[in-house]
């Protein structure tokens, strides 16, 4: 089974503090994202890295950066949090079976998310 | 922009039936469309991917259809169970760097 962990379920921060999340996949999969999810906006895709060093923008990167130096690794930082980053982060990854890039032709795994409070 | 709809915020059937949950999508037209469930607290489930020239894909009790023209996909559950009461999540995919996400219909099956 694949396996997608991250490094807390719950993280309270205060406002201006740098924050780091980690994740971690067991299955050599190549894709790995970055989400949150808000009340009555759904999911919302941060940043996601098709290769180790690879990074590309979702729909809502500001105040958000990322770092993959390991493939079963990737990690969200918030440079400086704040009160409208209090959110539920969920990391995923996905097989990258022809080499393609189209993000939406491959099923994703997700982990078990991280609340995310900052006061 | 994209816009992703899912028929209603909740669904409540009685155990045995057939749920059935809607995902409409405007101002892209997506190639692939992929349904999850997600529980409580915890992160969303693949449950099936189907594209643009399927008509229909089935895996055990779940079917799912997709409509280019009507810009629809439904998402079936025959003989509901309790344990299928859960969130599901449509997430059209049109281009190379995007799926997005409905809000989700949280299923209640009333035994």
């Amino acid at each position: 089974d694949v396996k997608v962990t991250q490094s807390s379920r719950y993280l309270v921060k205060r406002t201006g503090e740098k924050v780091f999340l980690e994740c971690v996949q067991d299955m050599d999969h190549e894709n790995m994202f970055w989400y949150r999810q808000d009340p009555g906006l759904g999911l919302r895709l941060i940043y996601f890295s098709y290769d180790v060093k690879m990074k590309e923008k979702g729909d809502i990167p500001e105040g958000y950066s990322v770092s993959r130096e390991k493939k079963e690794r990737f990690s969200l930082i918030l440079e400086s949090a704040s009160t409208n980053q209090t959110s539920m982060y969920l990391c995923a990854s996905s097989p990258h079976r022809d080499r393609g890039r189209w993000i939406g032709s491959y099923e994703q795994y997700f982990g078990p998310g991280t609340r995310l409070t900052v006061t | 922009s994209q816009k992703i709809e899912q028929n209603s915020e909740a669904l409540n059937i009685q155990e045995g039936k057939t749920a059935t949950l809607t995902c409409n999508y405007t101002n892209y037209s997506p190639a692939y469309l992929q349904w999850y469930r997600q529980d409580p607290g915890r992160g969303p489930v693949f449950l099936l991917l189907i594209r643009e020239n399927e008509k229909e894909k089935r895996k055990e009790r779940l079917k799912v259809t997709f409509d280019t023209t009507l810009k629809q996909s439904l998402f079936h559950i025959t003989a509901s169970q309790p344990a299928d009461s859960a969130t599901y999540l449509c997430a059209p995919s049109s281009g190379a760097n995007n799926l997005f996400f409905g809000t989700g219909t949280r299923l209640t099956v009333i035994p």
